[in-house]
């Protein structure tokens, strides 16, 4: 049990279809992560957010992706009208000082 | 050519060996992680270094800035620390993964 929770664990959409993922950080960090992991890759960073701000976007991250942390809580990933290349397992982590942990990550699957 | 590179990308070794995983990088950083991975994909945060040298329990990283360069090393190597280990380094707030390394310890 790492103590970074993600929600849900796997997801199958139909391609055109908004999805949406939840994160819940270790309660006092104050930094939190979204990557993306495709098969035999090394994780992509996405997003990242210091508290509530997002202070980092990736160009990767389209304008069909947007994230949330709304409090410096729980963050959300939404996709919209997802695409067959969405598919991959998305991490979010979250970190305070020199440690960072990660969720056991949600896969999606587009069909 | 990758901006980081591991070495090896697969490692097979008997229980009791000394393991190094090696990783150069290209840009430059602020800092750099190293990163356990298991199957099923949980991954934990082993040490982030900037300079020197950093020991937790059975693993040490090193890390020479001048050289680009970082070692991992596991003593006494046992089959629980069988995973995936991943260097990544910290360049303008992003973090750049290397490919990872598949370490297998045998019994």
């Amino acid at each position: 049990d790492t103590g970074v929770s993600q929600d849900p664990r796997h997801k199958i959409t139909k391609r055109g279809q908004n999805v949406t993922f939840r994160c819940d950080p270790i309660s006092e960090h104050n930094r939190l992560y979204w990557y993306r992991q495709t098969l035999g890759q090394g994780p992509e960073f996405l997003t990242y957010f210091q508290n509530e701000a997002q202070l980092e976007k990736s160009r990767l991250l389209s304008d069909r992706f947007s994230a949330e942390r709304p409090k410096g809580s729980f963050s959300t990933l939404e996709i919209q009208r997802t695409e067959q290349g969405d598919s991959a397992m998305y991490l979010c982590a979250s970190s305070f000082r020199d440690r960072a942990f990660f969720g056991q990550g949600t896969r999606l699957t587009v069909v | 050519k990758n901006e980081v590179e591991q070495s090896p990308q697969n490692l097979t070794a008997q229980e009791g060996e000394f393991i190094t995983i090696n990783c150069s990088y290209s840009v430059g950083i602020s800092a750099l992680h190293w990163l356990q991975q298991h199957p099923g994909g949980g991954i934990v945060s082993l040490f982030m270094l900037s300079s020197g040298k950093k020991k937790h329990g059975r693993l040490i990283a090193t890390i020479n800035i001048q050289e680009k360069h970082s070692s991992l090393h596991i003593t006494a190597s046992h089959p629980r620390d069988s995973a995936v280990y991943i260097c990544a380094v910290r360049s303008n707030y992003q973090l750049i993964w290397g490919a990872g390394t598949k370490l297998i310890i045998k019994p």
